[in-house]
C-alpha cells in the first residue's frame, strides 16, 4: 500500500520566515494530494491540495509543488504569522479509491 | 453551511465495554470516512460508507463496525474496548461526484479507555 513520508516533525520559525514542509509517497498511482492543517484539540482543516496534472498550486501565502517523477511534494508557507502554529498533515490518495494515506505530521511553531 | 459534526466531544469507557460515535456530514455530501489518531499521529483510515454500505476497510479488527443512515449520517461502534482504543477518532465527509473526492473532517470524539 502507498507510504508517505514527513519531515521534519517539528519546525520552528520566526514571524515572517517562510516554512517549508516536505512529504515523499510511494505509490506512482497516487494523484491527489491534500493538505490538512490541525490545531489543538479540533480536527483536520483542509488548506490546499493538488492534483498530479498541476506541478504547483497558490493560494495567498501557501504553496504547495509537486514533482511526480521523484514522487515528492512540498508545502511552503511565507510570511508565517502566530496564528500558522499547528500540526500539518500532508496526504496521497488515488483514483478509485480516495482514501487518502497520511503523514504523521509536522508542528509548526511560529515565535512572535 | 454546517460542516461536520461528531458527537460526544469526550468519552471515558472502560476495558471490555462498547461505544457509539455519531457523524453527521457536511450539507450535501453522500460519502462518510471513519479514521482514528493517536497521539502524535496521523489519522488512520477505518472504514469508509457510501450508499448505506460499507465501501472500503482499512485494516482494523472487526470490533470495530458501522453504519449508515438513509440521512447519510453515520455511526462507528467499538466493541470489547481495549487500553489501545484511546484515541481521538475523526469522521470525514465527501461527496462522489466527477473523479475526485476531497474530504472534510469533524472536529473528532476524543475516547480515553481505562
Amino acid at each position: 500500500g502507498e507510504n508517505v513520508e514527513q519531515h521534519p516533525s517539528t519546525l520552528s520559525v520566526q514571524e515572517g520566515d517562510s516554512a517549508v514542509i516536505k512529504c515523499t509517497y510511494s505509490d506512482s498511482a497516487s494523484n491527489y494530494f491534500p493538505w490538512y492543517k490541525q490545531e489543538l484539540g479540533k480536527g483536520p482543516q483542509l488548506i490546499i491540495d493538488i492534483r498530479s496534472n498541476v506541478g504547483e498550486k497558490k493560494d495567498q501565502r501557501i504553496a504547495v509543488t509537486l514533482n511526480k517523477t521523484a514522487k515528492h511534494f512540498s508545502l511552503h508557507i511565507t510570511e508565517t504569522q502566530p496564528e500558522d502554529s499547528a500540526v500539518y498533515f500532508c496526504a496521497a490518495s488515488k483514483g478509485g479509491s480516495y482514501i487518502p494515506t497520511f503523514g504523521r505530521g509536522t508542528s509548526l511553531i511560529v515565535h512572535p | 453551511d454546517a460542516g461536520v459534526t461528531q458527537s460526544p466531544t469526550h468519552l471515558i469507557k472502560t476495558r471490555g465495554q462498547q461505544v457509539t460515535l455519531r457523524c453527521s456530514p457536511k450539507s450535501g455530501h453522500d460519502t462518510v470516512s471513519w479514521y482514528q489518531q493517536a497521539l502524535g499521529q496521523g489519522p488512520q483510515f477505518i472504514f469508509q460508507y457510501y450508499e448505506e454500505e460499507e465501501r472500503q476497510r482499512g485494516n482494523f479488527p472487526d470490533r470495530f463496525s458501522g453504519h449508515q443512515f438513509p440521512n447519510y449520517s453515520s455511526e462507528l461502534n467499538v466493541n470489547a474496548l481495549l487500553l489501545g482504543d484511546s484515541a481521538l477518532y475523526l469522521c470525514a465527509s465527501s461527496l462522489v461526484s466527477g473523479s475526485q473526492e476531497t474530504q472534510y473532517f469533524g472536529p473528532g470524539t476524543r475516547l480515553l479507555v481505562l
